[in-house]
């Protein structure tokens, strides 16, 4: 069964320092996609980044970067320099093509301090 | 804004009655999700519409079903409301080549369920 692990409830970070907030997964399919969503508490669902498993370099977007580690089954969400907008939740997701459904982990708190 | 609408955004009813919420997937989208997310179960799948076709169900109770209709729109009811039922539910939708689901979904804003 496929299962994402959130180890970090709640994180205080400074303003412009950078951040990771780890991730594992546990699946048996060869084939699946990895995915960060941020939470603001505003409610609604961002999506950040995706990282598929063939994918052989670590995904990038903008401040946002991935650091998939295949046979650890980890996918770190990496912020740099944070800003104060970046106070929310964040929740690491997991999908393959033939599951037809995406499971989340319990989300991480990240608040960050001026 | 991700494009996916739902509607209402809030609701507030009774135990016992019955809800329909609604959503609208992004242009072009054919697949649609919906979840639950309440404080003590977290983020749930519940169910996924393919084209009008029901294509994978998660955690969803007998008392709520969904349906995609012709124009791709979603409608989740939820019937013989509980106390428990309160949560924010949401919709996602995705363009994967033949339902699959490896790549992002999109969620829509959300529609809070409260039910006194």
């Amino acid at each position: 069964a496929q299962k994402i692990t959130q180890t970090q409830p709640g994180m205080f970070v400074q303003e412009k320092e950078a951040v990771t907030l780890d991730c594992t997964y546990d699946t048996s399919d060869p084939s699946y996609g990895l995915f960060w969503y941020k939470q603001p508490s505003s409610g609604e669902m961002i999506f950040l980044i995706y990282q598929g498993s063939y994918d052989q370099q670590n995904a990038t977007e903008g401040r946002y970067s991935l650091n998939f580690q295949k046979a650890r089954k980890s996918a770190n969400l990496v912020i740099s320099a944070s800003q104060l907008g970046d106070s929310a939740m964040y929740f690491c997701a997991m999908t393959s093509p033939f599951a037809s459904k995406i499971i989340f982990g319990s989300g991480t708190r990240l608040s960050i301090r001026p | 804004d991700s494009g996916v609408t739902q509607t209402p955004k809030h609701l507030i009813t009774a135990t016992g009655q019955r809800v329909t919420l609604r959503c609208s997937p992004r242009s072009g989208d054919l697949s649609v999700y919906w979840y639950q997310q309440s404080l003590d179960q977290g983020l749930q799948f519940l169910i996924q519409y393919y084209n009008g076709e029901e294509r994978a169900k998660g955690n969803i109770l007998e008392r709520f079903s969904a349906q995609q209709f012709p124009d791709l729109h979603s409608e989740l009811n939820l019937s013989s409301l509980e106390l428990g039922d309160s949560a924010l539910y949401f919709c996602a939708s995705s363009s994967p080549v033949g339902g699959q689901t490896n790549n992002e979904q999109f969620f829509g804003p959300g529609t809070r369920l409260t039910v006194l």
